[in-house]
């Protein structure tokens, strides 16, 4: 059995470039969500997707912020242009859907920008 | 004034210590209640959870809901150093899709 999957788990990069993320949900799981996390905080609610479809986004998700999931699998979130602002977790969960709405999390992916 | 509040203390206790963790929240309508542990630097891992109202067992760890004082807690018995974490509450409505909100969480640390 294999939880929800990050990668990388540690990215640090220079202000204003590029970075994405990559989430693999629990096999069989429709939803997937994206959260950010600072320090000394809960999870942030990002954006979630239903399959293959982005439902909601918050907004926190500016328009530097994208994220994909190409038929219903894997997950990426990219944030363009980079600033020292966007260093947090960014966490990624699944849900099985059908009404069960638990939401089981992946390790995060850091990331530090310089 | 956020939907859910938990203290984020430290809260320091000696080994085999009871443990009381709480959050409370404005949001009614939340249905789902639920609680994390997070060790540092790795992501929360799923402890409990309650639908509605009641209490819910599980080994030393105890949820219990006040929908009518929108209070939550979670009990730890005999508490053990490898729980030392932070431990959040979460919580979310019911009917479809609900995203859900966290509380900031409590620092635990177990001494032994």
């Amino acid at each position: 059995d294999t939880g929800v999957s990050q990668n990388p788990r540690h990215k640090i990069t220079k202000r204003g470039q590029n970075v994405t993320f990559r989430c693999d949900p629990i096999s069989e799981h429709n939803r997937l969500y994206w959260y950010r996390q600072t320090l000394g905080q809960g999870p942030e609610f990002l954006t979630y997707f239903q399959n293959e479809a982005q439902l909601e986004k918050s907004r926190l998700l500016s328009d530097r912020f994208s994220a994909e999931r190409p038929k219903g699998s894997f997950s990426t979130l990219e944030i363009q242009r980079t600033e020292q602002g966007d260093s947090a977790m960014y966490l990624c969960a699944s849900s099985p859907g059908a009404g069960e709405e638990i939401q089981y999390f992946g390790p995060g992916t850091r990331l530090l920008v310089l | 004034q956020k939907e859910v509040e938990q203290d984020p203390g430290p809260l320091s206790v000696p080994e085999g210590a009871i443990v009381s963790l709480n959050c409370t929240y404005s949001n009614s309508a939340f249905q789902y209640f639920m609680w994390y542990r997070q060790y540092s630097r790795k992501g929360p891992e799923l402890l409990m959870y309650t639908y509605s109202s009641g209490n819910k067992e599980d080994g030393r760890f105890t949820a219990q809901v006040d929908k009518s004082s929108k209070y939550i807690s979670l009990f730890i018995r005999d508490s053990q150093p490898s729980d030392s974490a932070t431990y959040l509450c979460a919580m979310s409505r019911t009917g479809g899709y609900q995203k859900v909100t966290f509380g900031t969480g409590t620092k635990l640390q177990v001494i032994p």
